[in-house]
C-alpha cells in the first residue's frame, strides 16, 4: 500500500457530464501529480500542485481542472466528457522539496468510463 | 517520435531467467532515471531510482544509465513468477513531472 488514496475506483458516466476524482496523498507528502494513462496514450503527467499552489502543467486539456485543498487532498475536475477521456486516472505525491530524494507514490487509480 | 520509447513486449520468461528491460530516450535533458512496476489494476511502484550514469544494485535488481547512448536498462536476476508486471521506465530532467515509456509487459512462467 503507498499510503495514496484515490476515490472512487470506478466511475462510469456519460458523454458531456462532468466528473471529479479525489486524492489524498501521503501523510507528509506536500506535492500531488495527476496521471492519465491510456493504451494508446501511456502515462500522461497532467498537473502537479504543491502546498496547495499549482506547481507545473502537462498535457491537461482546457476541460479539465484540478485543485489541491488546504488539508492538501487534491481533486481532478472532468467536464463535457468524451469518449476518448476513458482512462486511468493516477494520482501521486511526493515530499517534494528536494530533487534529489524526489520519488513519487501512487495510488491505485480510478478507471473512468465514458460511454 | 516519443521523447521515451520503451518496448511492449510481452515478454515472457521462464522462472529464473535473466530479465533485460530497456528504454531509449531523445531528450539530453534528462538526468533522473527511474523504473516502476505496475500489476494489473495497480498504480505503479517505483522500483529502481539513479542519477546519471553507471549502474544501481539493489537486490535482484540492476539499473543501468548510459547517458552517451541515451539507453537506460533494468536487469531482474533469478526472476519469479511474482515479477510479472508491466515494467515503466520514467525519467526526468530539472522539471520534476515525469516523462515516461510506455511500458513492458513481463511474465515469468512457473
Amino acid at each position: 500500500d503507498s499510503g495514496v488514496t484515490q476515490t472512487p475506483k470506478h466511475l462510469i458516466t456519460a458523454t458531456g457530464q462532468r466528473v471529479t476524482l479525489r486524492c489524498s496523498p501521503r501523510s507528509g507528502d506536500l506535492s500531488v501529480y495527476w496521471y492519465q494513462q491510456s493504451l494508446d496514450q501511456g502515462l500522461q503527467f497532467l498537473i502537479q500542485y504543491y502546498n496547495g499552489e499549482e506547481r507545473a502543467k502537462g498535457n491537461i486539456l482546457e476541460r479539465f481542472s484540478a485543485q489541491q485543498f488546504p488539508d492538501l487532498h487534491s481533486e481532478l475536475n472532468l467536464s463535457s466528457l468524451e469518449l476518448g477521456d476513458s482512462a486511468l486516472y493516477f494520482c501521486a505525491s511526493s515530499v517534494d522539496p528536494h530533487p534529489t530524494n524526489e520519488k513519487l507514490f501512487f495510488g491505485s487509480g480510478t478507471q473512468l468510463s465514458v460511454l | 517520435q516519443k521523447e521515451v520509447e520503451q518496448d511492449p513486449g510481452p515478454l515472457s520468461v521462464p522462472e529464473g531467467a535473466i530479465v533485460s528491460l530497456n528504454c531509449t530516450y531523445s531528450n539530453s535533458a534528462f538526468q533522473y532515471f527511474m523504473w516502476y512496476r505496475q500489476y494489473s489494476r495497480k498504480g505503479p511502484e517505483l522500483l529502481m531510482y539513479t542519477y546519471s550514469s553507471g549502474n544501481k544494485e539493489d537486490g535482484r535488481f540492476t539499473a543501468q544509465v548510459d547517458k552517451s547512448s541515451k539507453y537506460i536498462s533494468l536487469f531482474i536476476r533469478d526472476s519469479q513468477p511474482s515479477d510479472s508486471a508491466t515494467y515503466l521506465c520514467a525519467m526526468r530532467g530539472s522539471a520534476r513531472q515525469l516523462t515516461f515509456g510506455s511500458g513492458t509487459q513481463l511474465t515469468v512462467l512457473p
